[in-house]
């Protein structure tokens, strides 16, 4: 059974940038699109983007200027790099594991993982 | 980019209770779509994928349906373990996309 988990710093300056990765146990890298969601407090859930071992990349438009996502196979990790955040950014990040068949959905997640955008 | 419209926002029903959840997409996205159920501090969990295949583990009671622009997710006997958010996901295009949830009260 293939586990995810985030991690990374739960607390970010305005200005700076959010980094955070997803540990990936019990599988590969390969033969699934990777992703990352967002849930701002109370709130419903946002599309981040996806990636691929082949290099293909989709990132949400309304964040693509500030966004990498971007995998480590040696690690079996994949992260994301959020730039110039704001407090709208405070959210809890969940990373996915997403099926590669024409419309594919995300059928493992991790448990999430809450960043505060906060001086 | 695809907007998803789900009704209710919040349903409140007893336990037995069957439950509907319509899910509007809008422009075509063929059986692209998938349910999760998300309680609360809790992730997403799938429960549907390609509108109507249910996913390994998820209890028979929860059933999908739907193509093009209308989705249900039925719940045939509702459970008080079955209190959650419910979301649709569009996975036709870039940007995939949620509904806004319906909220679950037992």
């Amino acid at each position: 059974q293939m586990q995810l988990q985030e991690s990374g710093p739960g607390l970010v300056k305005p200005s700076e940038t959010l980094s955070l990765t997803c540990t990936v146990s019990g599988g590969s890298l390969n033969n699934y699109h990777w992703g990352w969601i967002r849930q701002p407090p109370g709130k419903g859930l946002e599309w981040i983007g996806n990636t691929h071992v082949s290099g293909t990349t989709y990132y949400n438009p309304s964040l693509k200027s500030r966004l990498t996502i971007s995998l480590d196979m040696s690690k079996n990790q994949f992260s994301l790099k959020l730039t110039s955040v704001t407090a709208a950014d405070t959210a809890v990040y969940y990373c996915g594991r997403r099926t590669v068949v024409a419309g594919g959905w995300f059928d493992s997640w991790g448990q999430g993982t809450l960043v505060t955008v906060s001086s | 980019d695809i907007q998803l419209t789900q009704s209710p926002s919040f349903l409140s029903a007893s336990v037995g209770d069957r439950v509907t959840i319509t899910c509007r997409a809008s422009q075509g996205i063929n059986t692209y779509l998938a349910w999760y159920q998300q309680k609360p501090g809790k992730a997403p969990r799938l429960l549907i994928y390609a509108a109507s295949t249910l996913q390994s583990g998820v209890p028979s009671r929860f059933s999908g349906s739907g193509s093009g622009t209308e989705f249900t997710l039925t719940i045939s006997s509702l459970q008080p373990e079955d209190f959650a958010t419910y979301y649709c996901q569009q996975l036709y295009s870039y940007p995939l996309t949620f509904g806004g949830g319906t909220q679950v009260e037992i």
